[in-house]
């Protein structure tokens, strides 16, 4: 069965430091997602996106983080220089449509800034 | 802000059925049911949805009252893996992209 895959599973950085989340959604899939978890709180949504660009954010979704699909598989997740309130699990989804369609997600990438 | 009620915790036993329960008052005819859960240390992990029509597949199954402001997943045979949080989360089709979460319920199964 297809999966959504992501990477690093866990990636510890220090405080204004750059990262790059990364992602492999579902091949035939058309809209890509990322939402987060602080430990221990809800699932927030940060970004959707579809045919290269931006189709919804949320207000956490701040000049510091970018969305990129570099190539015709990945999707990545970057964050110019983190911050300490940014230590959470990452969770990347796809899904072929945006109307009924449920979305698929993938294991997480925890991310600890220090 | 979530639009949906769900109780905080529930407990069942293992083998036996599960109604989850959620209330969602304020739906809009747009908006479609999802359920969501998300197992210990994993990601979401899309359930089943419908727009006002009972629905069934693999895992559960989903019924929605006649003025759809409620709803309740069913798990017709609980097992210790069905443990999870279970979200209800109502999207409209014509203006979200995103999946709005609550709180959930987190299911308890007992062996």
């Amino acid at each position: 069965e297809p999966e959504v895959t992501q990477t690093p599973s866990h990636q510890v950085t220090q405080m204004g430091q750059e990262v790059i989340l990364r992602c492999v959604p579902i091949s035939n899939h058309l809209y890509f997602y990322w939402y987060r978890q602080i430990l221990g709180q809800k699932v927030e949504f940060l970004v959707s996106f579809y045919n290269n660009e931006i189709s919804e954010k949320s207000e956490i979704f701040d000049d510091q983080f970018s969305v990129e699909r570099p190539d015709g598989s990945n999707f990545t997740l970057k964050i110019r220089s983190t911050k300490l309130e940014d230590s959470a699990m990452y969770f990347c989804a796809s899904s072929e449509s945006y109307r009924d369609d449920e979305q698929y997600f993938g294991p997480g990438t925890r991310l600890t800034v220090t | 802000d979530a639009k949906t009620t769900q109780p905080n915790s529930m407990e069942s036993n293992e083998e036996e059925p599960v109604h989850l329960p959620c209330n969602h008052s304020t739906i809009s005819g747009t908006d479609y049911i999802h359920w969501y859960r998300q197992l210990p240390s994993q990601g979401p992990e899309y359930v089943i949805h419908g727009l006002t029509s009972n629905v069934n597949n693999r895992m559960a199954s989903l019924a929605i009252a006649e003025d759809r402001k409620s709803s309740t997943l069913i798990l017709h045979r609980a097992t210790l893996r069905d443990a999870a949080v279970y979200y209800c989360i109502l999207r409209d089709v014509w203006s979200n992209y995103q999946l709005i979460w609550g709180a959930g319920t987190k299911l308890i199964i007992k062996p």
